[in-house]
């Protein structure tokens, strides 16, 4: 298995612009998770999705944020308008079940 | 909510020794998942071991052990004959074992790894 992809790996956007991540999980899970790493609050929760439907936002920051799992293959992260203090490293990560959660490559939004 | 605790921003270890991470962890659950994850330069998340709560037995894998103290809840990692390939951020994390409440994991800050040859 091609493990959880995501894209862009690197992403240099202007303040104002917006910012779309994809990731795609591994074939047969059911759960997807977005994280966001920064070094002031280290990894966090963004939100959940279980059966591609989303269980708990409740670390999304702010309406500037948005996610959607349109199917079992593929999930979307965008930030309108973003800002300087949204660069961070962004992490998609899957699971089956009750298992062990696969995380992918990260991307790294750099917003200036 | 729980709350994942390292203490220890920075380790240093020579090369063949050993060197234990520390983690605290606050949760009034009983049942749930203790994981350590290593997070190298390339800043992929890669799973060291897990720990599950109900069981007594501290995990192992290979050089990397861990010493689970449930009721001072503490979760260290061993890592034993220290290589230069451990040199890594490392994150300790807890899981709840409930499935209406999702398994995302709570992170602590980290402990960055220094192997020296």
């Amino acid at each position: 298995d091609a493990g959880v992809i995501q894209s862009p790996r690197h992403e240099v956007t202007e303040m104002g612009q917006e910012v779309t991540l994809r990731c795609k999980p591994i074939s047969g899970h059911n759960s997807l998770f977005w994280y966001r790493q920064t070094m002031m609050r280290g990894l966090e929760l963004l939100i959940y999705f279980n059966n591609n439907v989303p269980i708990d936002d409740s670390g999304m920051p702010e309406d500037r944020f948005s996610a959607k799992m349109p199917n079992a293959s593929f999930s979307t992260l965008k930030i309108q308008p973003s800002e300087p203090r949204d660069s961070a490293v962004y992490f998609c990560a899957s699971l089956r079940g009750f298992g062990e959660q696969y995380f992918g490559p990260g991307t790294r939004l750099t917003v200036t | 909510a729980q709350t994942v605790t390292q203490s220890q921003p920075e380790m240093s270890v020579q090369e063949a020794e050993t060197v234990t991470l520390s983690c605290t962890y606050d949760t009034s659950e009983s049942d749930y998942y203790l994981f350590w994850y290593k997070q190298p330069p390339s800043r992929q998340m890669i799973l060291v071991i897990r720990q599950e709560a109900y069981k007594q037995q501290n995990a192992t894998e290979n050089r990397f052990s861990v010493n689970f103290q449930k009721a001072a809840k503490s979760f260290s990692l061993k890592i034993s004959d220290s290589q230069l390939g451990d040199a890594a951020m490392y994150f300790c994390a807890y899981r709840r074992d409930n499935s209406n409440s999702g398994y995302a994991l709570n992170f602590g800050k980290g402990t960055s790894l220094l192997v020296t040859p």
